[in-house]
């Protein structure tokens, strides 16, 4: 199948600073990117949705000044948490999709912790 | 039903029981349901993609029905081994009430085989 690498797998900021996680689709193009998140022991929740070359919609509730979502090529999506808070710490993964009927493929996911 | 639901949330069966999980969606607007199993430290991965009311697919031991008429569908799995431990989850792609079309997940099943 599809390989989506996502990264880092794993990060440790300091609480105000902004950190990005890197979405990429490496051998199929992407035209529609999806960014989750899961809180300890519930499903993934959709933030966003990102299609190339355009801005991402963002799910009820997700403050879009703060996950920043960029989708700029049809390979490559980010999320960015800007001024992240104890809170915004959590498990992020990305979903690359072409349409249609066919399957998404996910990201290895991202553990943020905020301290 | 107005969100993708799962059930039973967790099960645990001895290996060679037979077992099945519930996923109910909307029914309106529908386009897809997928299933993907989703293993400890690994991403997400596409067990079957399904459009067709009254459609069945199968690979290997697990098998899907889907019924868009009323929006649920049903895996399967003959003859669990230990290696289908897994979080089992279901998405359905809609076109969603504000217009967008989404891939909205359900809470998972949560699959423990014991030897």
């Amino acid at each position: 199948g599809a390989v989506v690498s996502q990264h880092p797998s794993r990060v440790i900021c300091k609480s105000g600073t902004s950190v990005k996680i890197e979405c990429r689709s490496l051998d199929f193009q992407a035209t529609t990117m999806f960014w989750y998140r899961q809180f300890p022991k519930q499903s993934l929740m959709l933030m966003a949705t990102s299609n190339e070359g355009s801005k991402a919609t963002y799910e009820q509730g997700v403050e879009k000044d703060k996950f920043l979502i960029n989708h700029a090529s049809l390979t490559l999506s980010t999320l960015t948490v800007t001024s992240a808070h104890p809170e915004d710490s959590s498990f992020y993964i990305c979903s690359a999709w072409n349409g249609g009927n066919t399957e998404a493929f996910f990201g290895q996911g991202t553990r943020l912790t905020v301290v | 039903i107005l969100n993708v639901e799962q059930s039973p949330q967790s099960l645990h069966v001895q290996e060679g029981d037979s077992t099945n999980f519930t996923c109910s969606f909307p029914s309106s607007n529908f386009y897809a349901l997928h299933w993907y199993r989703w293993e400890t430290a690994k991403s997400p991965e596409a067990l079957f993609v399904m459009t067709l009311n009254g459609d069945e697919k199968k690979k290997g031991r697990i098998s899907a029905t889907l019924n868009t008429k009323e929006g649920y569908s049903y895996l399967y799995i003959k003859g669990s081994q230990p290696e289908d431990s897994a979080t089992y989850l279901c998405a359905s792609y809609r076109l969603m009430d504000t217009g967008r079309r989404a891939l909205t997940f359900g809470s998972g099943t949560r699959l423990q085989v014991q030897p």
